[in-house]
Protein backbone atom coordinates (compact mmCIF):
# COMPACT_ATOMS: atom_id res chain seq x y z
CA UNK A 1 0.00 0.00 0.00
CA UNK A 2 1.63 3.65 -0.75
CA UNK A 3 -1.59 5.54 -0.43
CA UNK A 4 -0.73 9.18 1.39
CA UNK A 5 -4.04 11.01 2.15
CA UNK A 6 -4.78 14.69 2.58
CA UNK A 7 -7.73 16.38 3.70
CA UNK A 8 -9.85 19.22 2.76
CA UNK A 9 -9.72 18.36 -1.12
CA UNK A 10 -10.38 21.69 -1.47
CA UNK A 11 -10.09 24.66 0.53
CA UNK A 12 -11.69 28.36 0.02
CA UNK A 13 -10.49 31.14 2.43
CA UNK A 14 -10.39 34.49 2.76
CA UNK A 15 -6.96 37.00 3.18
CA UNK A 16 -7.67 36.91 6.66
CA UNK A 17 -8.93 33.90 7.64
CA UNK A 18 -6.67 30.75 9.50
CA UNK A 19 -6.76 27.48 7.75
CA UNK A 20 -4.95 24.02 7.85
CA UNK A 21 -4.03 21.44 5.80
CA UNK A 22 -3.93 17.58 6.67
CA UNK A 23 -1.60 15.00 5.09
CA UNK A 24 -1.04 11.36 6.86
CA UNK A 25 0.66 8.27 5.34
CA UNK A 26 0.43 5.04 7.31
CA UNK A 27 3.45 3.24 5.47
CA UNK A 28 6.15 4.03 8.09
CA UNK A 29 7.71 6.78 6.21
CA UNK A 30 9.98 8.66 8.00
CA UNK A 31 10.26 12.11 5.09
CA UNK A 32 7.30 13.79 4.65
CA UNK A 33 7.17 16.53 2.25
CA UNK A 34 5.03 19.49 1.39
CA UNK A 35 4.61 20.82 -2.54
CA UNK A 36 2.93 23.59 -4.42
CA UNK A 37 1.91 23.36 -7.82
CA UNK A 38 0.65 26.17 -9.92
CA UNK A 39 -1.75 25.28 -13.07
CA UNK A 40 0.55 23.21 -16.05
CA UNK A 41 3.78 23.38 -13.94
CA UNK A 42 6.06 21.29 -11.95
CA UNK A 43 5.03 20.52 -8.08
CA UNK A 44 7.91 23.22 -6.07
CA UNK A 45 9.28 21.97 -2.74
CA UNK A 46 8.29 23.75 0.26
CA UNK A 47 9.44 21.69 3.33
CA UNK A 48 10.85 18.64 4.02
CA UNK A 49 10.32 16.64 7.37
CA UNK A 50 12.60 14.06 8.85
CA UNK A 51 11.98 11.94 11.28
CA UNK A 52 9.92 14.68 12.80
CA UNK A 53 12.34 17.43 12.25
CA UNK A 54 12.16 20.13 10.14
CA UNK A 55 15.26 19.94 7.64
CA UNK A 56 14.75 21.31 4.66
CA UNK A 57 12.47 25.44 4.62
CA UNK A 58 12.98 26.66 0.89
CA UNK A 59 12.48 30.18 1.91
CA UNK A 60 8.49 29.98 2.43
CA UNK A 61 7.09 32.96 3.77
CA UNK A 62 5.90 32.81 7.14
CA UNK A 63 2.42 32.76 6.05
CA UNK A 64 2.78 28.94 6.11
CA UNK A 65 3.92 27.40 8.87
CA UNK A 66 4.41 23.29 8.61
CA UNK A 67 3.96 21.16 11.79
CA UNK A 68 4.87 17.01 12.39
CA UNK A 69 3.08 15.69 15.33
CA UNK A 70 3.84 12.47 14.88
CA UNK A 71 6.00 10.01 11.89
CA UNK A 72 2.58 9.79 9.92
CA UNK A 73 0.77 13.01 10.28
CA UNK A 74 1.93 16.64 8.73
CA UNK A 75 -0.30 19.57 8.84
CA UNK A 76 0.03 23.14 7.03
CA UNK A 77 -0.96 26.02 8.84
CA UNK A 78 -2.02 29.10 6.54
CA UNK A 79 -2.58 32.67 7.78
CA UNK A 80 -3.23 35.99 5.99
CA UNK A 81 -2.15 34.09 2.70
CA UNK A 82 -2.64 35.94 -0.67
CA UNK A 83 -4.25 35.16 -3.84
CA UNK A 84 -1.55 33.87 -5.42
CA UNK A 85 -1.27 31.23 -2.70
CA UNK A 86 -4.29 30.12 -4.48
CA UNK A 87 -2.51 26.25 -5.80
CA UNK A 88 -2.33 22.88 -5.60
CA UNK A 89 -0.84 21.89 -2.25
CA UNK A 90 0.62 18.52 -2.53
CA UNK A 91 1.90 16.09 0.27
CA UNK A 92 4.46 13.43 -0.32
CA UNK A 93 6.13 11.27 1.72
CA UNK A 94 8.99 8.67 1.54
CA UNK A 95 10.63 5.65 3.11
CA UNK A 96 14.46 6.55 4.37
CA UNK A 97 16.15 9.64 3.91
CA UNK A 98 19.44 8.19 4.88
CA UNK A 99 22.22 8.76 2.75
CA UNK A 100 23.19 6.33 -0.13
CA UNK A 101 19.69 5.01 -0.21
CA UNK A 102 17.18 6.66 -3.50
CA UNK A 103 13.83 6.41 -2.16
CA UNK A 104 10.80 7.19 -4.16
CA UNK A 105 8.49 9.98 -3.29
CA UNK A 106 4.92 9.17 -3.04
CA UNK A 107 2.04 12.13 -3.62
CA UNK A 108 -1.11 12.31 -1.87
CA UNK A 109 -4.30 13.70 -3.81
CA UNK A 110 -3.95 17.49 -3.50
CA UNK A 111 -5.63 20.52 -1.52
CA UNK A 112 -6.51 22.58 -4.17
CA UNK A 113 -6.63 26.09 -2.33
CA UNK A 114 -8.40 29.39 -3.15
CA UNK A 115 -7.87 32.88 -1.59
CA UNK A 116 -10.25 35.29 -2.24
CA UNK B 1 22.60 23.46 -11.40
CA UNK B 2 20.82 20.09 -12.40
CA UNK B 3 18.55 20.31 -15.00
CA UNK B 4 15.88 18.18 -16.41
CA UNK B 5 14.13 18.79 -19.96
CA UNK B 6 11.12 16.89 -21.37
CA UNK B 7 10.15 16.73 -24.62
CA UNK B 8 7.49 17.00 -26.66
CA UNK B 9 5.82 19.86 -24.57
CA UNK B 10 2.71 17.92 -25.85
CA UNK B 11 1.81 14.93 -27.99
CA UNK B 12 -1.27 13.91 -29.50
CA UNK B 13 -1.75 10.19 -30.33
CA UNK B 14 -4.25 8.09 -31.88
CA UNK B 15 -5.79 5.47 -30.08
CA UNK B 16 -2.96 2.36 -31.10
CA UNK B 17 -0.07 4.50 -32.31
CA UNK B 18 3.26 3.79 -30.43
CA UNK B 19 5.81 6.34 -29.38
CA UNK B 20 7.78 7.71 -26.83
CA UNK B 21 8.77 10.70 -24.20
CA UNK B 22 12.25 12.15 -23.89
CA UNK B 23 13.55 13.14 -20.75
CA UNK B 24 17.08 14.79 -20.74
CA UNK B 25 19.28 15.77 -17.87
CA UNK B 26 22.17 17.44 -16.79
CA UNK B 27 22.37 16.26 -12.90
CA UNK B 28 25.39 15.81 -10.71
CA UNK B 29 26.23 12.14 -9.37
CA UNK B 30 22.05 10.84 -10.31
CA UNK B 31 21.25 8.94 -7.81
CA UNK B 32 17.99 7.88 -9.25
CA UNK B 33 15.51 8.96 -11.99
CA UNK B 34 11.38 9.16 -11.64
CA UNK B 35 8.62 9.11 -14.00
CA UNK B 36 5.29 9.76 -12.60
CA UNK B 37 1.66 10.20 -14.29
CA UNK B 38 -0.84 13.27 -13.51
CA UNK B 39 -4.13 13.67 -13.86
CA UNK B 40 -5.99 16.95 -14.29
CA UNK B 41 -6.23 18.44 -10.50
CA UNK B 42 -4.40 15.21 -9.15
CA UNK B 43 -1.43 14.26 -7.32
CA UNK B 44 1.31 12.62 -8.67
CA UNK B 45 0.89 8.90 -9.28
CA UNK B 46 4.28 7.05 -9.24
CA UNK B 47 5.67 4.84 -12.05
CA UNK B 48 9.04 3.90 -12.14
CA UNK B 49 12.27 4.33 -10.56
CA UNK B 50 15.75 3.84 -12.62
CA UNK B 51 18.82 4.19 -10.62
CA UNK B 52 21.70 3.17 -13.59
CA UNK B 53 22.37 3.22 -17.56
CA UNK B 54 20.72 0.14 -19.48
CA UNK B 55 18.16 -0.56 -16.69
CA UNK B 56 14.38 -0.89 -17.78
CA UNK B 57 11.17 -1.05 -16.38
CA UNK B 58 8.20 -2.34 -17.45
CA UNK B 59 4.13 -1.71 -16.52
CA UNK B 60 1.48 -2.88 -18.85
CA UNK B 61 1.96 -0.53 -22.18
CA UNK B 62 4.30 1.47 -20.52
CA UNK B 63 8.12 0.57 -20.70
CA UNK B 64 11.16 3.42 -18.90
CA UNK B 65 14.69 3.27 -20.12
CA UNK B 66 17.77 5.23 -19.13
CA UNK B 67 21.12 6.44 -20.24
CA UNK B 68 23.48 8.68 -18.82
CA UNK B 69 22.02 11.30 -20.69
CA UNK B 70 18.45 11.11 -20.77
CA UNK B 71 15.29 8.34 -20.10
CA UNK B 72 12.49 7.29 -22.38
CA UNK B 73 9.00 6.16 -21.67
CA UNK B 74 8.05 4.11 -23.94
CA UNK B 75 4.37 3.81 -24.28
CA UNK B 76 2.76 1.08 -26.89
CA UNK B 77 -0.62 0.61 -28.25
CA UNK B 78 -1.93 3.62 -25.86
CA UNK B 79 -5.43 3.92 -24.82
CA UNK B 80 -7.49 7.06 -23.89
CA UNK B 81 -7.05 6.54 -20.91
CA UNK B 82 -3.33 6.79 -21.04
CA UNK B 83 -4.04 10.66 -21.46
CA UNK B 84 -2.39 12.75 -18.56
CA UNK B 85 1.09 14.87 -18.24
CA UNK B 86 3.36 12.59 -17.44
CA UNK B 87 6.31 14.35 -15.16
CA UNK B 88 9.88 13.15 -15.20
CA UNK B 89 12.01 14.06 -11.53
CA UNK B 90 16.15 13.55 -10.88
CA UNK B 91 17.55 13.02 -7.72
CA UNK B 92 20.98 14.21 -7.77
CA UNK B 93 23.92 13.39 -5.02
CA UNK B 94 23.64 16.77 -3.71
CA UNK B 95 20.37 15.72 -1.90
CA UNK B 96 18.46 13.36 0.37
CA UNK B 97 15.40 15.07 -0.89
CA UNK B 98 14.97 16.91 -3.45
CA UNK B 99 14.21 16.03 -6.89
CA UNK B 100 14.55 18.55 -10.11
CA UNK B 101 11.52 18.41 -11.88
CA UNK B 102 10.85 18.34 -15.65
CA UNK B 103 7.84 20.06 -17.20
CA UNK B 104 5.99 17.41 -18.31
CA UNK B 105 4.74 16.11 -21.41
CA UNK B 106 1.02 16.60 -21.71
CA UNK B 107 0.14 13.23 -23.64
CA UNK B 108 -3.76 12.82 -25.48
CA UNK B 109 -4.56 9.98 -27.29
CA UNK B 110 -7.78 9.97 -29.24
CA UNK B 111 -10.07 7.22 -29.37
Amino acid sequence: DTEVTQTPKHLVMGMTNKKSLKCEQHMGHRAMYWYKQKAKKPPELMFVYSYEKLSINESVPSRFSPECPNSSLLNLHLHALQPEDSALYLCASSQSPSAGITDTQYFGPGTRLTVL
Amino acid sequence: EDQVTQSPEALRLQEGESSSLNCSYTVSGLRGLFWYRQDPGKGPEFLFTLYSAGEEKEKERLKATLTKKESFLHITAPKPEDSATYLCACKSGGSNYKLTFGKGTLLTVNP
